[in-house]
């Protein structure tokens, strides 16, 4: 089973900012199966990204997925207030995962 | 508009069992894999079951194993999961979830969810 451990666990940015988390695999993703998922309390998750960089429908463009192999990053180029949430990764495909999560927070 | 309506969650002792439900509609259910996945009070998001188009293909996490059986009625729109021998740790959110596709199987859209407890 491939694990996900993202970093930091809790990022403390201010609106208008740029936020940078990083999810690292144990193993290498094939087929660019890892996706970004967004989750704010009481809510379920909603999708991002997906294909590592693809921005799901109606996600603004100051969310950007990049990397490959074992090491993956999702960037909020400007946090808007909404933006504050927990972030999730996952491994698609046979056996999904997900990593832990990392929460942005207000600074 | 995709929606998912999950049903279903409640307290329940150990050791007991109970089925989840979940309603689709805003998309042609039998075209599409769908899971499970669940949220323990607090913590990460954990995968627990997975059924192809036709429930020729089904997936389980280590945890559940055994306990849990994934199904589906295309003709209903309907995911169930049968969930047996339940543990305190199986206390969580459970989520429906819709697979894009065979050829890039991420997860699209979740439902709200249904709180199950399993407590004594």
């Amino acid at each position: 089973e491939i694990v996900l451990r993202q970093s930091p666990g809790t990022l403390s940015v201010s609106p208008g900012e740029r936020a940078t988390l990083s999810c690292r695999a144990s193993q290498s993703i094939n087929n660019n199966y890892l996706a970004w998922y967004q989750q704010k309390p009481g809510q379920a998750p909603r999708l991002l990204i997906y294909d590592v960089s693809s921005r799901a429908t109606g996600i603004p463009d100051r969310f950007s997925g990049s990397g490959s192999g074992t090491d993956f990053t999702l960037t909020i180029s400007r946090l808007e207030p909404e933006d504050f949430a927990v972030y999730y990764c996952q491994r698609y495909g046979a056996s999904p995962t997900f990593g832990q999560g990392t929460k942005v927070d207000f600074k | 508009e995709v929606q998912l309506v999950e049903s279903g969650g409640g307290l329940v002792r150990p050791g007991g069992s109970l089925t989840l439900s979940c309603l689709a509609s805003g998309f042609t259910f039998s075209s599409h894999a769908m899971h499970w996945v669940r949220q323990a009070p607090g913590k990460g998001l954990e995968f627990v079951s997975g059924i192809s188009f036709n429930g020729g293909d089904i997936s389980y996490g280590d945890s559940v194993k055994g306990r849990f059986t994934i199904s589906r009625d295309n003709y209903k729109r309907t995911l169930f999961l049968q969930m047996t021998s339940l543990r305190p740790e199986d206390t969580a959110v459970y989520y429906c979830v819709k697979e894009w596709s065979s050829w890039s199987p991420y997860f699209d859209y979740w439902g709200q969810g249904t709180l199950l407890t399993v407590s004594s």
